[in-house]
């Protein structure tokens, strides 16, 4: 099983929709999330992190973290074509190792 | 820097020879942590530093592979002995030490054994 698994999708949505990732993780110590945006030949770059139970509202863009059901996702409102790409779950384990297991991605396509 | 930066953006190589990698991360950031992407895929963990201690090298793929940061600034990540499987975009990323693993990444190193 891998340690952060994530849907490859496509996930298509029409614009003006709701985009909703989702990433499951193994590690039940799990302290940290975090949420990546990268566009095809770019590096990944943070949307946004969420470290406790609930939601974590920035913008058009919510973080939604279950700890109990080892559950993160990210809800993106109102899409728009430039928010098609690829998005990176990212875990940080329990303790001090600073090293995020990574998902392989879900790629998004918001239709115009 | 304004941002992490890697050298070269692009390398070209013969299958044998030995390549390396330079990272330069944010100014300031403690931490530094050395990825490989393939295509269609996330990054895959290699290692990483704070300051200049490898705190975490599980992730490299075997004795070919190695990484330093003699100062706790710049990292060199070194292939000796390249093989085409080696073909790869390595990502560079730095972070804060304030307790937030936020990582920023540098643009890669795209890598091609022939």
């Amino acid at each position: 099983q891998k340690e952060v698994e994530q849907n490859s999708g496509p996930l298509s949505v029409p614009e003006g929709a709701i985009a909703s990732l989702n990433c499951t993780y193994s590690d039940r110590g799990s302290q940290s999330f975090f949420w990546y945006r990268q566009y095809s030949g770019k590096s990944p770059e943070l949307i946004m992190f969420i470290y406790s139970n609930g939601d974590k509202e920035d913008g058009r863009f919510t973080a939604q973290l279950n700890k109990a059901s080892q559950y993160v996702s990210l809800l993106i409102r109102d899409s728009q074509p430039s928010d098609s790409a690829t998005y990176l779950c990212a875990v940080k384990g329990a303790g001090n190792n600073r090293k995020l297991i990574w998902g392989l991605g879900t790629s998004l396509a918001v239709n115009p | 820097g304004a941002g992490v930066s890697q050298s070269p953006r692009y390398k070209v190589t013969k299958r044998g020879q030995d390549v390396a990698l330079r990272c330069d991360p944010i100014s300031g950031h403690v931490s530094l942590y050395w990825y490989r992407q393939a295509l269609g895929q996330g990054p895959e963990f290699l290692t990483y530093f704070n300051y200049e201690a490898q705190q975490d090298k599980s992730g490299l793929p075997n004795d070919r592979f190695s990484a330093e940061r003699p100062e706790g600034s710049i990292s060199t990540l070194t292939i000796q002995r390249t093989e085409q499987r080696d073909s790869a975009m390595y990502r560079c990323a730095s972070s804060e030490t304030s307790g937030r693993e936020t990582q920023y990444f540098g643009p890669g190193t795209r890598l091609l054994v022939l």
